[in-house]
């Protein structure tokens, strides 16, 4: 059964840094690429990054240059670094499996973890 | 970017209606669009991948289409699970734009 448990969320001040991590289970993550959205209260979705199966790397333009997803295969974890953080980066954040090694549709989701950017 | 539009915003219903929601991208996305349903405090759901192919375990009454740069989700007789809230989403490039979502409510 896949699974995806997303950890890390919490409460940061502006231009702190927080690491996200995202345990997969019942799939291999250089088979998949992997994915954090975000969803701000109240808001839509919205993409934040991905790592392909190939180990390629994509960020939307909100956070190009403060966040960097990388994984630990040996581990199932796919983490997301994050710093500098703005008050609009508060959201619950997910991670979501891709169907294939590269861009196409989610199929599985983890369940979310907050992330509160406040003094 | 490429950007994708969803319309209405919010739609009214009642059980056992016929309902559509289109989605519009900025330019040509094929067929690489997937559907999703998302109720409150939780994650979303895949619905529809490829513009028209319903994913396992999905009631039938939902279907996909479209291609290019103007797709369609339609519930064929609206059950009292339906209403959540329901995102269009591209994956032609990455940058995987959603829309901006649907609110179904009764």
């Amino acid at each position: 059964e896949v699974q995806l448990l997303e950890s890390g969320g919490g409460l940061v001040q502006p231009g702190g840094s927080l690491r996200l991590s995202c345990v997969v289970s019942g799939f291999t993550l250089s088979s998949y690429a992997v994915t954090w959205v975000r969803q701000a209260p109240g808001k839509g979705l919205d993409w934040v990054s991905v790592i392909t199966g190939d180990g390629l790397t994509y960020y939307a333009d909100s956070v190009k240059g403060r966040f960097a997803i990388s994984r630990d295969n040996s581990k199932n974890t796919l983490f997301l670094q994050m710093n500098s953080l703005r008050a609009e980066d508060t959201a619950v954040y997910y991670c979501a499996k891709s169907a294939s090694v590269g861009a196409t549709h989610f199929d599985y989701w983890g369940q979310g973890t907050l992330v509160t950017v406040s003094s | 970017d490429i950007q994708m539009t969803q319309s209405p915003s919010a739609l009214s219903a009642s059980v056992g209606d016929r309902v559509t929601i289109t989605c519009r991208a900025s330019q040509s996305i094929s067929r690489w669009l997937a559907w999703y349903q998302q109720k409150p405090g939780k994650a979303p759901k895949l619905l529809i991948y490829d513009a028209s192919s319903l994913e396992s375990g999905v009631p039938s009454r939902f279907s996909g289409s479209g291609s290019g740069t103007e797709f369609t989700l339609t519930i064929s007789s609206l059950q009292p699970d339906d209403f959540a809230t329901y995102y269009c989403q591209q994956y032609n490039s990455y940058g995987y734009t959603f829309g901006q979502g649907t609110k179904l409510e009764i």
